[in-house]
Formats: C-alpha cells, sequence, structure tokens
C-alpha cells in the first residue's frame, strides 16, 4: 500500500467547473507538494504547505494542508483545457524529511 | 532558474544489455533522487543521495544500482536491463535542509525489448 493516497484516481470535467483533487497519509507530514505534470513530461511545481492549516493559491489552483498535517486538498476554479494534466501529491515525512515520496497521481481531463 | 538535466528523454534497449541514465543538476543541491513512474503506481523511489558517494536505497532498488562521483551528476544503472524496467524514469534534486521544492528533470522513457 502506498503511504500517500490521491482521490480520485481519474477526473473529467467540462470546462469552467471546479473540481477537487485529495491527498491522504496515514502519517504526519513534514511538508507537502503539489505537481503537475503534462503526459509523458516531466514535473512542474504548484505549491508546497508545511503549516497545519496553511492554505496557499495561484492563479485558480487553491491548494491546503488539514491542522493534523495528514490530509491535502487542490481545488481549481473555473478549469480550463490548460489544466489537464497529471496532479501529483508529495511529501516529506518527520522521520525522513529530505526524502519525498509521492501519491499515485490524479489524471484530469477538462473537455470544452 | 535550476535546471536538472537528463541525458536522454528517449531509450531503446535490449534485454540483458547494461544502461546508463544520466542526470545533472546546476544548482550545487546535495540531494539528488532517482524515481520510476508507472500507470497507477505513480513515482517510486529508486535510489536517492544525500551526497558524493553517498547512497540510499529508496522503496524499489532491486535491480539498479547508482553513482555520484561528484555532486552534480548522479547517475542509475541497470545492470542487465529486462522488459520489467520498461518504465519512465524521473530525476529530481532538492536543497538540503530547505523547505522548497524537489525540481525535476524532463524524464528518460526507457524501453527494453
Amino acid at each position: 500500500s502506498q503511504e500517500l493516497e490521491q482521490s480520485p484516481q481519474s477526473l473529467i470535467v467540462q470546462e469552467g467547473k471546479n473540481l477537487t483533487i485529495n491527498c491522504t497519509s496515514s502519517k504526519t507530514l513534514y511538508g507537502l507538494y503539489w505537481y503537475k505534470q503534462k503526459y509523458g513530461e516531466g514535473l512542474i511545481f504548484l505549491m508546497m504547505l508545511q503549516k497545519g492549516g496553511e492554505e496557499k493559491s495561484h492563479e485558480k489552483i487553491t491548494a491546503k494542508l488539514d491542522e493534523k498535517k495528514q490530509q491535502s486538498s487542490l481545488h481549481i476554479t473555473a478549469s480550463q483545457p490548460s489544466h489537464a494534466g497529471i496532479y501529483l501529491c508529495g511529501a516529506t515525512m518527520l522521520t525522513s524529511y529530505d526524502k519525498v515520496i509521492f501519491g499515485p497521481g490524479t489524471s484530469l481531463s477538462v473537455i470544452p | 532558474d535550476v535546471k536538472v538535466t537528463q541525458s536522454s528523454r528517449y531509450l531503446v534497449k535490449r534485454t540483458g544489455e547494461k544502461v546508463f541514465l544520466e542526470c545533472v543538476q546546476d544548482m550545487d543541491h546535495e540531494n539528488m533522487f532517482w524515481y520510476r513512474q508507472d500507470p497507477g503506481l505513480g513515482l517510486r523511489l529508486i535510489y536517492f543521495s544525500y551526497d558524493v558517494k553517498m547512497k540510499e536505497k529508496g522503496d524499489i532498488p532491486e535491480g539498479y544500482s547508482v553513482s555520484r562521483e561528484k555532486k552534480e551528476r548522479f547517475s542509475l544503472i541497470l545492470e542487465s536491463a529486462s522488459t520489467n524496467q520498461t518504465s519512465m524514469y524521473l530525476c529530481a534534486s532538492l536543497p538540503p535542509g530547505e523547505r522548497a521544492e524537489a525540481f525535476f528533470g524532463q524524464g528518460t522513457r526507457l524501453t527494453v525489448v
């Protein structure tokens, strides 16, 4: 089983709709990263959260980390075709904060 | 801008061949990582390195080895390539002790036939 779980596994939304992707850990996280990956390419950094309850936004993407630092959500408002790709959450754990592990990813398709 | 460069985007090798995947970063980061990415499994850590000549096994080190002779270069070696090592390989580097992002290369799609 994975240390980081993501849901949903895949998502198809109509352009303009809002969506949320979740990332859950059974252990307390040290830091939580969100990355986006265009199909077949490398990872693009979106945001990093470290404090419990922290929330960050960039353009139409908002990420939150819960108070217990075990769950994060990524919310996209008014989705666009450019948002399509694979969203990966990565994390460092309290016991190994220099090693980044990843969830399985969420594949997002945005249809016109 | 930080750059993490992987030597090849696409690679096709035969079963049993010795394969070298090279990764170079230009930001003097101590920590470097090799992951493989497979559908439904996400990124899985193969090996990582904290410093020159230092290496640690990740979650799936079997069939792989690594080399870190210089700080900027981290090589992944497939001693005898097998078809189940067909995958996308991603290299990353991370600044030490800072809560900053990990920087990724563009990936190498390796096919073993």
